[in-house]
């Protein structure tokens, strides 16, 4: 099955800064990767998703880029606000199976 | 997407005893899926609900323990049955829409004592 590592487990970082969390997989077959923002007492949410045949995408502030050759991809946050403070976690997978990182905490301070 | 929705937000139960909580989703879906999370912990899948058939269990989850219930492309439920402590938690369901997004309902937090 697939082993998913996410790092770091917390992230600290200034207003107006840039965050970046990084998503290991072990799964070859892995074709889609997913990333999640969970805020606290909501449900997970869809921020922004790559397929396995796209490099980077952007959407406004956040960005998410791939490497297959090395089973990573990462999340980045630019310009961070004190909305963007909420656990995130990474899901790689395939259509229909789908295996959560362990979360990554992040928290914006003024 | 998808708009989904739970019932019962939450509720406080006694050991021994079931709960059987909804998921409705807005639109046919093609895969439904149960989640559990712990407080503070990542998602878990108990298993993915399939329409007319049983529900694929992951390691962990067995049936008898959770039986799902999928009888069309709009609804599941899932029963946590002889429930103890341990089962306090969030269960949420979800479902892909589009190609293979994942969408969340608003989750169900249940408390055993």
């Amino acid at each position: 099955g697939e082993n998913v590592e996410q790092h770091p487990s917390t992230l600290s970082v200034q207003e107006g800064d840039s965050a970046v969390i990084k998503c290991t997989y072990s799964d070859s077959a892995s074709n889609y990767f997913p990333w999640y923002k969970q805020e606290l007492g909501k449900r997970p949410q869809l921020i922004i998703d790559i397929r396995s045949n796209v490099g980077e995408k952007k959407d406004q502030r956040i960005a998410v880029t791939l490497n297959k050759t090395a089973k990573h991809f990462s999340l980045h946050i630019t310009e961070t606000q004190p909305e963007d403070s909420a656990v995130y976690f990474c899901a790689p997978g395939s259509w229909g199976k789908f295996q959560f990182g362990a979360g990554t905490q992040v928290v914006v301070t003024p | 997407s998808a708009v989904i929705s739970q019932k019962p937000s939450r509720d406080i139960c006694q050991r021994g005893t079931s709960l059987t909580i909804q998921c409705q989703v807005d639109s046919q879906v093609t895969m439904m899926f149960w989640y559990r999370q712990q407080p503070g912990q990542s998602l878990t899948l108990i298993a993915t609900a399939n329409q007319g058939s049983e529900a694929t269990y992951e390691s962990g989850f067995v049936i008898d323990k959770f039986p799902i219930s999928r009888p069309n492309l709009t609804f599941s439920t899932l029963t946590v049955s002889n429930m103890s402590p341990e089962d306090s938690s969030i269960y949420l369901c979800s479902a892909l829409a589009g190609e293979i997004e994942q969408y969340f309902g608003p989750g169900t937090r249940l408390t055993v004592t």
